[in-house]
C-alpha cells in the first residue's frame, strides 16, 4: 500500500510557484521521501529527494516538516513544460522499492 | 544524469505472440532494475525487481511464467511477456539504480498492444 497521500490534481499560473503536497504521517526514522514526475506517455523522472533537512537542487525545493509527517515540493517558477503528474514516494533505507501512490496532477496555466 | 533507454517504444502484435522488451542503462552499472506496469490513467505499479545475474523477485499477482525477466549483465534487463494477450495491452516501464542509496531513473516505457 502506498504510504502517501497527495491531491489529485493542481492548477498553477505559469510564471508562480507550484506548491505541491504530500502527507506521508506514518513515515519512519529510515524512510525517504522521493519525488518524481511523469510527463505524459513518458517514463517518471527524478525531481529530489530527502530524509528530514529541506533540500534543494536545480529543479526544485524540498520542504520537510520538523514532524517528517508531511512534505511539499516547491516549483519556484512553473512553466508549461510542468504540466506533469507528480509523485511523492517514501522508500526505507537498505530497500530498493518503491511503491507509487496516485499522486497529483498539476497543470500549469498560461 | 543516469540514463535509462528502453526499446521498442511501442509495440503492436497479434495474440498469441511472445514480444520481448529491452530495458539499457547507458552510462551506469545497473545492478537492480526494476519493471513495472502503468494502465491508462492510472499508477505504475511494480511487477518484479532483478538483480544481475539472479532471479527475478515478482510481486504478489504477477505470473513470473507469464511475463520472463532476464537480467544478463549490468546493462541489460530484459522483459518477455509470453503468449500475449489483449488484457496485457499496457504501458511497461523500467527502472535502474547502481545502489540502493540512489534515486531510480526511469525508461521511456513500452507501449505494447495485442490485437
Amino acid at each position: 500500500d502506498a504510504k502517501t497521500t497527495q491531491p489529485p490534481s493542481m492548477d498553477c499560473a505559469e510564471g508562480r510557484a507550484a506548491n505541491l503536497p504530500c502527507n506521508h504521517s506514518t513515515i519512519s526514522g529510515n524512510e525517504y521521501v522521493y519525488w518524481y514526475r511523469q510527463i505524459h506517455s513518458q517514463g517518471p523522472q527524478y525531481i529530489i529527494h530527502g530524509l528530514k533537512n529541506n533540500e534543494t537542487n536545480e529543479m526544485a525545493s524540498l520542504i520537510i516538516t520538523e514532524d517528517r509527517k508531511s512534505s511539499t515540493l516547491i516549483l519556484p517558477h512553473a512553466t508549461l513544460r510542468d504540466t506533469a503528474v507528480y509523485y511523492c514516494i517514501v522508500k526505507k533505507t537498505g530497500t530498493y522499492k518503491y511503491i507509487f501512490g496516485t499522486g497529483t496532477r498539476l497543470k500549469v496555466l498560461a | 544524469g543516469a540514463v535509462v533507454s528502453q526499446h521498442p517504444s511501442r509495440v503492436i502484435c497479434k495474440s498469441g505472440t511472445s514480444v520481448k522488451i529491452e530495458c539499457r542503462s547507458l552510462d551506469f552499472q545497473a545492478t537492480t532494475m526494476f519493471w513495472y506496469r502503468q494502465f491508462p490513467k492510472k499508477s505504475l505499479m511494480l511487477m518484479a525487481t532483478s538483480n544481475e545475474g539472479s532471479k527475478a523477485t515478482y510481486e504478489q499477482g504477477v505470473e513470473k511464467d507469464k511475463f520472463l525477466i532476464n537480467h544478463a549483465s549490468l546493462t541489460l534487463s530484459t522483459l518477455t511477456v509470453t503468449s500475449a494477450h489483449p488484457e496485457d495491452s499496457s504501458f511497461y516501464i523500467c527502472s535502474a539504480t547502481d545502489r540502493e542509496d540512489q534515486p531510480q531513473h526511469f525508461g521511456d516505457g513500452t507501449r505494447l498492444s495485442i490485437l
